[in-house]
């Protein structure tokens, strides 16, 4: 079943502790992006790569990282977590970079910072 | 910069009613436009899209139409189901540059028996 696979699904953190959302698809697609969710904003990009080892920041990147050194990996990594990154986030993938491309998105990882 | 504009919600209405929500948006040069759904703890799904100027995206009986003049693509549907009932996301991906997608912020539908 081709899919995009996030984990973990729920974390409650505290601030400062280093912790890491996992990304995998199945579907060979060059293109993986992470989204956040926060209520009466919709979604705003934080990172995207248009392929292996290509990376680029989206709208709102500060206090994020990411990597891609496989193609069907795209993690995200909070060094310092802080409150004001408790969300919901989500990963999405497209077979391509493009404007046309639809995007498949995982179900899901909601974090909370204390 | 670019930005959707959604109506706001709840939408609430009963099965079978007639179902508009307006989305408008502000680009430079032509973007793609599309519909995304979200179901109660799920992840977005598209629901429909249209890559240029009076095109008509379609599925599931819901439709959307990517109007250039009035920068707009109401999502509609005839007749709403229970099952209907969801999170609805208008977006725009430009067509050059970075294609960074700009989401609206949702609206919710309710649909009642």
């Amino acid at each position: 079943e081709a899919q995009v696979t996030q984990n973990p699904r729920y974390l409650i953190t505290v601030t400062g502790k280093k912790l890491t959302v996992t990304c995998s698809q199945n579907m060979n697609h060059e293109y993986m992006s992470w989204y956040r969710q926060d209520p009466g904003l919709g979604l705003r990009q934080i990172y995207y790569s248009m392929n292996v080892e290509v990376t680029d920041k989206g709208d709102v990147p500060e206090g994020y990282k990411v990597s891609r050194k496989e193609k069907r990996n795209f993690p995200l990594i909070l060094e310092s977590p802080s409150p004001n990154q408790t969300s919901l986030y989500f990963c999405a993938s497209s077979l391509s970079w493009g404007a046309t491309g639809e995007l498949f998105f995982g179900e899901g990882s909601r974090l909370t910072v204390l | 910069g670019n930005s959707v504009t959604q109506m706001e919600g709840p939408v609430t209405l009963s099965e079978e009613a007639f179902l508009t929500i307006n989305c408008t948006y502000t680009a430079t040069g032509y973007p793609s436009l599309f519909w995304y759904v979200q179901y109660p703890g799920e992840g977005l799904q598209l629901l429909l899209k249209a890559t240029k100027a009076d095109d008509k995206g379609s599925n599931k009986g819901f439709e959307a139409t990517y109007r250039k003049e009035t920068t707009s693509f109401h999502l509609e549907k005839g007749s709403v189901q229970v099952s209907d009932s969801a999170v609805y996301f208008c977006a725009l991906v430009p067509t050059g540059g970075s294609y960074i997608p700009t989401f609206g912020r949702g609206t919710s539908l309710i649909v009642h028996p």
